[in-house]
């Protein structure tokens, strides 16, 4: 069964300094990986995704992540950190409905706060 | 192009009662998703619709149901509410019902159960 596991429900990080959003997976196929964020009273908002292909992908307001596929992980990362980032992040794994009936299922991690200082 | 909406935004009921929240995707989105977000659970996968079809359930129990009509609207129903059914309830559109695709949220319907 898939499962998504984020490290830290809330992490502090001084403004200009690099924000790490950690991720790890279970999944027993290739999994499709997501970030979202979302900000108060809003709905989710995809930052970036990996299906195939490069490893190392980028996604907006300067995140990006990497999917390490021997540390079942998909880290997210800012080389600088702004009051705005201040937002709720979510990871997410998706995957195909084993029971052939066409559909998909995401399954997200418990979502991580940072704290931006100033 | 609109964004994925939903109706209502805020919504009291009393235990006992039975509600039913509407979505609307993205035009030419095909797929529908519910979500459950709650402050303890997270946000938990309720239902996904593709082509009037539900396509895949999680583990919620049968009170909660939902459907699709032809243009791809969709709306949950939830019966006999409870007091832990509090929460706010996310619907996202995707064009297609693949895990490749990435799904568009709506701003949620915020459920209060008195």
């Amino acid at each position: 069964a898939q499962s998504v596991t984020q490290l830290g429900s809330h992490v502090s990080v001084s403004e200009g300094a690099l924000v790490l959003l950690r991720c790890n997976y279970s999944s027993s196929v290739p999994p499709y990986l997501f970030w979202y964020v979302q900000y108060p009273n809003q709905g989710l908002q995809l930052l970036l995704k990996y299906t195939t292909g490069a490893t190392l992908v980028k996604g907006i307001n300067g995140f990006e992540a990497e999917f390490k596929k021997s540390e079942t992980s998909f880290h997210l990362t800012k080389p600088s950190a702004h009051m705005s980032d201040a937002a709720e992040y979510f990871c997410a794994v998706s995957d195909q409905n084993t029971l052939n009936t066409g559909g998909f299922k995401t399954i997200f991690g418990a979502g991580t706060r940072p704290f931006v200082k100033a | 192009k609109a964004g994925v909406t939903q109706t209502p935004r805020y919504l009291i009921k009393t235990r006992g009662q039975q509600v039913t929240l509407s979505c609307s995707p993205i035009s030419g989105h095909r797929s529908v998703s519910w979500y459950q977000q709650t402050p303890g659970q997270g946000l938990q996968f309720l239902f996904e619709y593709f082509s009037e079809t539900q396509r895949n359930k999680g583990n919620f129990p049968g009170r909660f149901s939902g459907r699709q009509f032809s243009n791809s609207r969709s709306e949950m129903n939830v019966s006999t509410l409870e007091l832990g059914d509090s929460a706010l309830y996310l619907c996202a559109s995707s064009w297609v019902n693949a895990p490749t695709y990435e799904q568009y949220f709506g701003p949620g319907t915020r459920l209060t159960v008195t």
